[in-house]
């Protein structure tokens, strides 16, 4: 079945530094993928939605100069979180669509395992 | 908006045990409904989903029956296993969806004992 990878699983860093988390689509091409964020014993929070070859699409709230989104290529998009701050510290996850969306307009994504950010 | 609510947890059930997790929505139209479970280390994964009223999802045993009257989508299992262990998520896409992502609930820890 369809895959989404993301790296890295967990990552570490100091308060002021930016992180980069990668999602990959592994056996399928996605055009849109959508990035979440999860707090402790809540739900996801959609971020942005990433489509390849032009500019991301962020929810209300959502700083995009905090959040860089880019989409290069069809099987790849990143997440780079700038000057990070340890209200940055979260759950992170990925997801896309592999195919198309059937017109009943069910969605199935399929998600990546997350990436779970710490900024000391 | 669109909004998804479901029973706090953690649920914790001695196997073999009747599961019902409970989740109702809010959203204009006809949504699609959606069950989620997320494995320790794991990511989202699809457990079943239903499309219009009255549909019944089901998967690994696991069932929810779409019901607009009542505007929900209760989670049910006759008999739990330990390897159910897990966070269960209710979600809802609007129709004429496209690639709209999905409204979650908050989700809820199941536990099951043996």
């Amino acid at each position: 079945g369809a895959v989404v990878s993301q790296h890295p699983s967990w990552v570490i860093c100091k308060s002021g530094t930016s992180v980069k988390i990668e999602c990959r689509s592994l056996d399928f091409q996605a055009t849109t993928m959508f990035w979440y964020r999860q707090f402790p014993k809540q739900s996801l929070m959609l971020m942005a939605t990433s489509n390849e070859g032009s500019k991301a699409t962020y929810e209300q709230g959502v700083e995009k100069d905090k959040f860089l989104i880019n989409h290069a290529s069809l099987t790849l998009s990143t997440l780079t979180v700038t000057s990070a701050h340890p209200e940055d510290s979260s759950f992170y996850i990925c997801s896309a669509i592999p195919g198309l969306a059937p017109k009943s307009g069910a969605n199935v994504l399929t998600f990546g395992a997350g990436s779970r950010l710490t900024v000391l | 908006g669109d909004s998804v609510t479901q029973m706090e947890g953690p649920v914790t059930l001695s196997e073999e045990a009747c599961l019902t997790i409970n989740c109702t929505y809010t959203a204009t139209g006809y949504p699609s409904l959606f069950w989620y479970v997320q494995y320790p280390g794991e990511g989202l994964q699809l457990l079943l989903k239903a499309t219009k009223a009255d549909d019944k999802g089901s998967n690994k045993g696991f069932e929810a029956t779409y019901r607009k009257e009542t505007t929900s989508f209760h989670l049910e299992k006759g008999s739990v296993q330990v390897s159910d262990s897990a966070v269960y998520f209710c979600a809802l896409s609007g129709q004429n969806s496209g690639n709209t992502p999905l409204v979650f609930g908050k989700g809820t820890r199941l536990s099951v004992i043996a």
